[in-house]
């Protein structure tokens, strides 16, 4: 079964500081990649996409990919509180999303 | 429309019964997904249209769950016979097109099977 894995939470970090979220996939096929943010008992939002090797930067968030070693990475650098949220990967093995379980950040003021 | 729109946003039934569950795309999206999220997990992936035809339903538990999409827009789920344990938020997303267009999630509906 084509699964990614997210590196065990929850994670804590100070504001001001970088929080970095990682994921390991597990097949070499797939050529698309997401993050998505989920506020407690809301839905999912995207914020970054990645669909090429190296990195991807928007704002505060860098997206890192790297499809030799099947791992992708987002920092949020400049952690605010308001970034507290479950962080979902997400690739596309098989064209139906294929979701992480999540890794829980709180940003501590 | 501005957004993936689901209805209702909470649905309370009783064990045994049938529900649908329904879902707007973004207007012009043709793909579509079905998800459902328990407390603590990622979201579990259900089914994918692609137009009006399921191009994926290997993530349906089983048969009491059903699928359409008739006008390749919006979609119903169907759940028969409900059971206590599938009790959970049913997500639905749409995108542009096939696979790797990024995918956006309307609001879900919780499900509560008493």
């Amino acid at each position: 079964q084509k699964e990614v894995e997210q590196n065990s939470g929850p994670l804590s970090v100070p504001e001001g500081a970088i929080a970095s979220l990682n994921c390991t996939y597990s097949d070499r096929v797939s050529q698309s990649f997401f993050w998505y943010r989920q506020y407690s008992g809301k839905s999912p939002e995207l914020i970054m996409s990645i669909y090429s090797n190296g990195d991807k930067e928007d704002g505060r968030f860098t997206a890192q990919l790297n499809k030799a070693s099947q791992y992708v990475s987002l920092l949020i650098r400049d952690s605010q509180p308001s970034d507290s949220a479950t962080y979902l990967c997400a690739w596309e093995p098989a064209r139906q999303l294929t979701f992480g379980s999540g890794t829980q950040l709180t940003v501590l003021p | 429309g501005a957004g993936v729109s689901q209805t209702p946003s909470n649905k309370v039934t009783e064990k045994g019964k049938y529900v649908e569950l329904r879902c707007d795309p973004i207007s012009g999206h043709t793909a579509l997904y079905w998800y459902r999220q328990s407390l603590g997990q990622g979201p579990e992936f259900l089914i994918y249209f692609q137009g009006t035809g399921a191009a994926d339903d290997s993530g349906l538990p089983n048969d009491r769950f059903f699928a359409v999409r008739p006008e390749g827009s919006v979609s119903t789920l169907k759940i028969q016979r409900t059971e206590r344990g599938d009790s959970a938020v049913y997500l639905c997303a749409s995108s542009a097109g096939q696979g790797g267009t990024e995918a956006f999630f309307g609001q879900g509906t919780r499900l509560t099977v008493v």
